[in-house]
């Protein structure tokens, strides 16, 4: 059971456009902590999509987007590639915990 | 561009101690910066284990506080995970990775696969 909730799973087809929630609570998301992305490509390892809740690094195409509202963050992908397939997480930090969490995970399909 | 690599056994006894090292290029451990460990289960989500800042001070997940231990190597820029009493639980893909602006974690390692069997 992880700290940060996030569906299993999502699809869309090529050129949609797919939200991924991440629902925390007031110990992590909630509090003044931010949310980042990592996405995981089958066999690699993550690497961060988006950090401080919305912010892209450099290389990340714009067709990534992400907010943060509340005890709740969401990624957004725009105009789905196939590339996209892939494994997605959430994180932050836990203040009762007094570490980081991860979301449990969401995989992306491209129908 | 820092670069990091995971390294040790591939393969640990139940009840043994897993050791492992991440051995950092292109920047020094000593720069202002935590650096972490995560694991991920095979078919699984990812799990903090815990990190550590050049000076020595230490941070570690609740659930695996009491098995693990993190250190640093300033000679030879790396830092090192040792989780002992390992159990098939145990098993999964090792990552070490930039724990960076004490927020995010990037870039990552490669990660290595350790198995606890016998």
């Amino acid at each position: 059971q992880s700290v940060l909730t996030q569906p299993p799973s999502v699809s869309g087809a090529p050129g949609q456009r797919v939200t991924i929630s991440c629902t925390g609570s007031s110990s992590n998301i909630g509090s003044r902590y931010d949310v980042h992305w990592y996405q995981q490509l089958p066999g690699t390892a993550p690497k961060l999509l988006i950090y401080g809740n919305s912010n892209r690094p450099s290389g990340v195409p714009d067709r990534f987007s992400g907010s943060k509202s509340g005890t709740s963050a969401s990624l957004a992908i725009t105009g789905l590639q196939a590339e996209d397939e892939a494994d997605y997480y959430c994180q932050s930090y836990d203040s009762s915990l007094t570490g980081s969490v991860f979301g449990g995970g969401t995989k992306l399909t491209v129908l | 561009q820092v670069q990091l690599q995971e390294s040790g056994p591939g393969l640990v006894k139940p009840s043994g101690t897993l050791s492992l090292t991440c051995t950092i290029s292109g920047g020094s451990i000593s720069s202002s910066n935590w650096w972490s460990w995560v694991r991920q289960p095979p078919g699984k989500g990812l799990e903090w284990i815990g990190e550590i800042y050049h000076r020595g001070s230490t941070n570690y997940n609740p659930s695996l506080k009491s098995r693990a231990t993190i250190s640093v190597d300033k000679s030879q820029n790396q830092f090192s995970l040792k989780l002992s009493s390992v159990t098939a639980a145990d098993t999964a893909v090792y990552y070490c990775a930039r724990y960076y602006s004490t927020a995010w974690f990037d870039p990552w390692g490669q990660g290595t696969l350790v198995t606890v069997s016998s």
